[in-house]
């Protein structure tokens, strides 16, 4: 049981280059996220997903896209990069409060972006 | 909205001394409530969860949370802390109409001395 998968698990892009961040469980959660990680802001919710093709909007979503086509699979795009998107971005996937209410956490994508 | 305040970036205390980490939340209709810890580079694990029921909680590793709604808190205790306590710890929110959106405070770093 691998849990929250995130690849890549390192990045150095080039302002104004894209990439994809792609987030994979296998624990059939129908709640995934993605959050951005800065010293002293903690977690900022980017963008969310409540279930299989649909996705919604979180605290810091400006600058990301999300897609959601396949339950187990939640995607990560930066269009055009910014030094600001520096961050350590995770993925998590959720039980659901309806369950046991608990967040399961990848182990973050460090990027960097000059 | 849903919110969380984090009383103090840092906190140090001396092994077997008491911890005690402070978190205050907002949230117009029940919360549910959460802390999370975080160990140098990986992801978030669960200490412990609020949801309904008793307003005192047990966590891992001889955690404790108390709900006090009238303050509008959720403090994270520990009566001995151990060097293995040296984290950074998250207290987080959702409700049951938010989506199961969690809302993270800015985090706490814990350091233990000897």
């Amino acid at each position: 049981n691998a849990g929250v998968t995130q690849t890549p698990k390192f990045r150095v892009l080039k302002t104004g280059q894209s990439m994809t961040l792609l987030c994979a469980q296998d624990m059939n959660h129908e709640y995934m996220y993605w959050y951005r990680q800065d010293p002293g802001m903690g977690l900022r919710l980017i963008h969310y997903s409540v279930g299989e093709g649909t996705t919604a909007k979180g605290e810091v979503p400006d600058g990301y896209n999300v897609s959601r086509l396949k339950k187990q699979n939640f995607l990560l795009g930066l269009e055009s990069a910014a030094p600001s998107q520096t961050s350590v971005y995770f993925c998590a996937s959720f039980t659901g409060l309806e369950n046991t209410g608990e967040l399961f956490f990848g182990e973050g994508s460090r990027l960097t972006v000059l | 909205a849903q919110s969380v305040t984090q009383l103090g970036s840092h906190v140090s205390v001396s092994e077997g001394a008491l911890v005690l980490l402070r978190c205050n939340y907002s949230s117009s209709v029940p919360p549910y409530l959460f802390w999370y810890v975080q160990y140098p580079n990986q992801g978030l694990q669960l200490l412990l969860k609020y949801t309904t029921g008793a307003t005192l909680v047990k966590g891992i590793n001889g955690f404790e949370a108390e709900f006090k709604k009238s303050e509008t808190s959720f403090h994270l205790t520990k009566p001995s802390a151990h060097m293995s306590d040296a984290a950074e710890y998250f207290c987080a929110v959702t409700n049951s109409g938010g989506y199961n959106k969690l809302i993270f405070g800015a985090g706490t770093r814990l350091a233990v001395h000897p």
